[in-house]
Parts: C-alpha cells; structure tokens; sequence
C-alpha cells in the first residue's frame, strides 16, 4: 500500500476483554514501531521490530501486552484483560532501516469502557 | 540517558512571527534528531531531521539548530502561518545500545494566532 494501515481506526471494549490492533507497514520496510499516545500527551514506545533481531521490548508496560510481527510484514498488538487506563491511540509505524524516515499510520483508538 | 527534553509544553505565537521549540538529550551516541509535526486525529508526519555532522538545516521556513557541545537541538519556523497549528515532537534515535528505536520528546502544542 502507499501508506502505514492500522486497523480498526477506532475500537470500544469492555474492561477484561482481550484485543487485537492490527499494523500493515510499507511494503519492504524491515523496521516497525509500536507507540501509544494518551489525550494530549507524548508519545510512549511500546516495541520496536528490526528485521529478523530479537524485539526490543523495553517499553511494554506489563504482561498484558504482547505484539508479534509475522513474516517481516504484518505486526499485531494484543492487550489481554483490559482496563480503562489502556484507553489511548495506538500509533504504528514503520522505516525502511535504523535511524530513518519512520512513517505513522493514523492509529487506532482504544476505549475501554 | 535514553530521555529526550522538551520545551515549551505550548507556545502562542502571532501570524509572521518565528516560533521556537527546543530539546536537549543525554545520549551521545544519539545520531539522527527527526521533528515531526501532529495535527489532531492524524499520526505525526517527519517535518525534517538532521544529523550531527551538521549545525543548521533549512528546508523552506522550518530550521533545525544543532548543539553538538550542548546537547541540544531546537526547530525554528519562520514566518509563522496559522496553519502550523499543531503538535510538534522532536525525537532522537542512533547508538549501539538504542537499536535505533526513536525516542520521542513530549511534544510542543503550537498556535498560531492570525
């Protein structure tokens, strides 16, 4: 595609259900990013994908999260068990290699209600 | 080490003046300074980067300054357009022990009053 895709664009769940945010980055890019934007603040890492190298986790804010990135392209996000405090807009995106151009996506926004 | 500071939080600025955003990082081996600008409900798009082999660059009415000694680098937008409302994030990626992920500052909401 011409862009970073995410789906859905906006997601309502009742806290404790399990959900899944889903990024298709630029074709060919083999770096992906994960970030979280609560209302009217920075942007938080979430996890970071390189190629075939181990993720960089770092930024997972408990076990709840998880995301994985099948065949280089495709990444999906899950959170387990939601509570309201993970409400916020998911951000993905992608870079063609390390310290490059990363292109966003519009996000996803979360409610947990 | 991995924080990247920055201010101000907001800035009201009139039509033609110059707005400035600054950001300051601890990471040395930081080697590439991104600013993306965010409007609401869309993701943040790269304004314009710099690395640290340079001091300045201008791409139309937006420059970045860079303070290698300081740490520190800011973005200045000329002639300023109500239309450059928005947030604008620097960030900072680079070094062995960063694996290149961008690390984001906490934004600047700008408004440009015409």
């Amino acid at each position: 595609g011409a862009g970073v895709s995410q789906s859905p664009s906006n997601k309502v769940t009742e806290k404790g259900k399990d959900v899944e945010l889903r990024c298709d980055p630029i074709s060919g890019h083999t770096a992906l990013y994960w970030y979280r934007q609560s209302l009217g603040q920075g942007l938080e890492f979430l996890i970071y994908f390189q190629g075939n190298s181990a993720p960089d986790k770092s930024g997972l804010p408990s076990d709840r999260f998880s995301a994985e990135r099948t065949g280089g392209s495709v990444s999906t996000l899950t959170i387990q068990r939601t509570q309201q405090e993970d409400s916020a807009v998911y951000l993905c995106a992608s870079s063609s290699s390390l310290n490059t151009e990363a292109f966003f996506g519009q996000g996803t926004r979360l409610t947990v209600v | 080490q991995q924080q990247v500071k920055q201010s101000p939080q907001s800035l009201i600025v009139q039509k033609g003046g110059i707005s400035i955003i600054n950001c300051a990082y601890e990471n040395t081996a930081f080697d590439y300074f991104p600013w993306y600008q965010q409007f609401p409900g869309k993701g943040p798009a790269l304004l314009i980067a710099i690395r640290p082999d340079v001091s300045e660059k201008k791409e139309g009415r937006f420059t970045i300054s860079f303070n290698k000694s300081a740490k520190q680098f800011s973005l200045h937008i000329m002639d300023s357009q109500p239309g450059d409302s928005a947030t604008y994030f620097c960030a900072a990626s680079g070094g062995s022990s960063n694996t290149g992920k961008l690390i984001f500052g906490q934004g600047t909401t700008l408004q440009v009053k015409p």
